[in-house]
């Protein structure tokens, strides 16, 4: 079946710094792919989705970028912020259908000042 | 517009117990999910409803969960003979119909099984 796998977390940032969260998936046919963030106390939310090969998403800051060859779609962020600190978790879902997303576990990022 | 709303934020019960959690999807949204999410896992499914009807179940663990959604909107999910196993947060995501992709979720509810 399909499935996602994350980097564990917790990632531990200092403000400004570079991010990467890696996310690879196995999936049959050609899924789209999605990050949620979860901000303390919230509920998840879409950041960003790309919906076939090679396609970039882009929001607040962050991108990911659809590889199919690599079957990835890691999530970067040139310098992060304390308010970017929550959860983040990587999913896809078949195209066509009921779109029932499958999630990976998460990676928490914490920011410091 | 209001988003997902689910009822109560927490429940504590104990085992054997019965209970329901509510979801308020957003206003003329007919499609609506459920998952529970345990302690540093990912949400997994548990139904999906388009309209009255449930169209996926095939996430529900064992015949004691069960969910309704009597008249399209407002569903609830029912769990009887409560295990500590069902410990969990469970949330509830809806979206305009189908075949949309992206899911909007409410804060979830966390259940706790004494």
């Amino acid at each position: 079946g399909d499935s996602v796998t994350q980097m564990e977390g917790p990632v531990t940032l200092s403000e400004e710094a570079f991010l990467t969260i890696n996310c690879t998936y196995t999936a049959t046919g050609y899924p789209s792919l999605f990050w949620y963030v979860q901000y303390p106390g919230e509920g998840l939310q879409l950041l960003l989705k790309a919906t076939k090969a090679d396609d970039k998403g882009s929001n607040k800051g962050f991108e990911a970028t659809y590889r199919k060859e690599t079957t990835s779609f890691h999530l970067e962020k040139g310098s992060v912020q304390v308010s970017d600190s929550a959860v983040y978790f990587c999913a896809l879902s078949a195209s066509g259908g009921s779109y029932i997303p499958t999630f990976g576990r998460g990676t928490s990022l914490i920011v410091h000042p | 517009g209001a988003g997902v709303s689910q009822t109560p934020s927490n429940k504590v019960t104990e085992k054997g117990k019965y209970v329901e959690l509510r979801c308020d999807p957003i206003s003329g949204h007919t499609a609506l999910y459920w998952y529970r999410q345990s302690l540093g896992q990912g949400p997994e499914f548990l139904i999906y409803f388009q309209g009255t009807g449930a169209a996926d179940d095939s996430g529900l663990p064992n015949d004691r969960f069960f969910a309704v959604r009597p008249e399209g909107s407002v569903s609830t999910l029912k769990i009887q003979r409560t295990e500590r196993g069902d410990s969990a947060v469970y949330l509830c995501a809806s979206t305009p119909g189908q075949g949309y992709d992206t899911q909007y979720f409410g804060p979830g509810t966390r259940l706790t099984v004494l």
